[in-house]
């Protein structure tokens, strides 16, 4: 079975562009959850999905970012406008309600804003 | 400030010998743990977990310790190889780790395994 896809695995943009990451989850996962991972703190949960409903985005650092799962195989995660601190890898996990807080990452998106 | 604290960022071993991850988390209300291995350019993946009501999960040479009273809990691996060299994620929920858990992770331990 395919995993988690996340596209594209990198991206370099200038600042101030507007960046968007896509994420397919495994098929059957009813939930899905976009995180940013940095040196300083980790893998830090932005904003998670239940059946293609935003159920916590509390974790979304600022308006310039944005989620959205418009069916239950792809979501994307917007900035806009990019800032070099924003930086980072973003990781796309998904899981079913049975596997509790086991969570199936993709590969991520290295994103590097100059 | 860290609810969950992996307080050493690397850690290199001999092959064949012990390997002592260590997991610090600050909320007394996390009662259910996690372990995620992660290799370059590849996604976190799962590892071991153990709830609260434990003090021990063993899996194969995976081991997860559990100390509630000092919020501390650490994975051996035993024997280390070096096909584990990889970054190790703690990772901490509440509830027992149902599925709406928010997981919060730590900074992560780069694990190097030298032959």
């Amino acid at each position: 079975d395919a995993g988690v896809i996340q596209s594209p695995r990198h991206e370099v943009t200038e600042m101030g562009q507007e960046v968007t990451l896509r994420c397919k989850p495994i098929s059957g996962h009813d939930y899905l959850f976009w995180y940013r991972q940095t040196m300083m703190r980790g893998l830090e949960l932005l904003i998670y999905f239940n059946n293609n409903v935003p159920i916590d985005d509390s974790g979304m650092p600022e308006d310039r970012f944005s989620a959205k799962m418009p069916n239950a195989s792809f979501s994307t995660l917007k900035i806009q406008p990019s800032e070099p601190r924003d930086s980072a890898v973003y990781f796309c996990a998904s899981s079913l309600a049975q596997t509790g807080s086991k969570r199936y990452f993709g590969p991520g998106t290295r994103l590097l804003v100059l | 400030d860290q609810q969950v604290k992996q307080n050493s960022p690397s850690l290199s071993v001999q092959e064949g010998r012990i390997s002592i991850l260590n997991c610090d988390y600050t909320n007394s209300m996390f009662d259910y743990f996690l372990w995620y291995k992660k290799y370059p350019a590849e996604g976190p993946t799962f590892l071991i977990s153990i709830s609260s009501i434990k003090d021990k999960n063993e899996d194969g040479r995976f081991t997860v310790f559990l100390n509630k009273s000092a919020k501390h809990l650490s994975l051996h691996i035993v024997p280390s190889q070096p096909g584990d060299s990889a970054v190790y994620f703690c990772a901490a929920a509440t509830n027992y780790g149902g599925a709406t858990n928010k997981l919060i992770f730590g900074t992560g331990t780069l694990l190097a395994v030298q032959p």
